[in-house]
């Protein structure tokens, strides 16, 4: 069956970076988009851009450009996320979700990873 | 970017009790929008995409209908486990973008 696992919770000062994963199974990885969506504590939904897992080429919304680094590692079906000069405001859980077929968008979930900022 | 605006944003109800939740697209976005459940403290779940058509293992007491800039989400009988916050999202104009949400509590 489909899995996507994130790495565990975070705390990090102001400052310091991040690297957030989401480890792929049970499909083939090349096949399916992949997103980063954001949830600021007590708040909605945010997309913050994609991934082409075939080429590599990432695409950032407005808002999460600069500081935050979509990749992969394809021989291990993994997605990162890179967070750089972490603020206060970063603190929310984030979610990796991969896009399906047939318009299917955001079929299946990460279980998210909190990355917490503070001194 | 395309706005989604969702109605209500919270509503009580009871447990077998017909529930509407609607989304209005602040442009036409034909049949791109999926509708997600999310419980507290978890990841949102798909539950309707391209407007109408039901993820694979959700309930058939979850409907979804609309095309253009109207949509409804429908819980045909509310059970306990249906207590969540929905979400609408639009896929049909560059950034994706989520309605606010809607919080279901149940009675």
């Amino acid at each position: 069956q489909v899995q996507l696992v994130q790495s565990g919770s975070e705390l990090k000062k102001p400052g310091a970076s991040v690297k957030v994963s989401c480890k792929t199974s049970g499909y083939t990885f090349t096949n399916n988009a992949m997103n980063w969506v954001r949830q600021a504590p007590g708040q909605g939904l945010e997309w913050m851009g994609w991934i082409n897992t075939n080429t590599g080429n990432p695409t950032y919304v407005q808002g999460f450009t600069g500081r935050f680094v979509f990749s992969l590692d394809t021989s291990v079906t993994t997605a990162y996320l890179q967070i750089s000069s972490l603020k206060a405001e970063d603190t929310a859980v984030y979610y990796c979700a991969r896009d399906g077929k047939a318009g299917a968008i955001f079929d299946y979930w990460g279980q998210g990873t909190l990355v917490t900022v503070s001194s | 970017a395309t706005q989604m605006t969702q109605s209500p944003s919270s509503l009580s109800a009871s447990v077998g009790d017909r529930v509407t939740i609607t989304c209005r697209a602040s442009q036409g976005i034909r049949n791109d929008l999926g509708w997600y459940q999310q419980r507290p403290g978890k990841a949102p779940k798909l539950l309707i995409y391209a407007a109408s058509s039901l993820q694979s293992g959700v309930p058939s007491r979850f409907s979804g209908s609309g095309f253009g800039t109207d949509f409804t989400l429908t819980i045909s009988s509310l059970q306990p486990e249906d207590f969540a916050t929905y979400y609408c999202l639009q896929d049909n104009n560059y950034p994706r973008t989520f309605g606010q949400g809607t919080k279901v509590d149940i009675k």
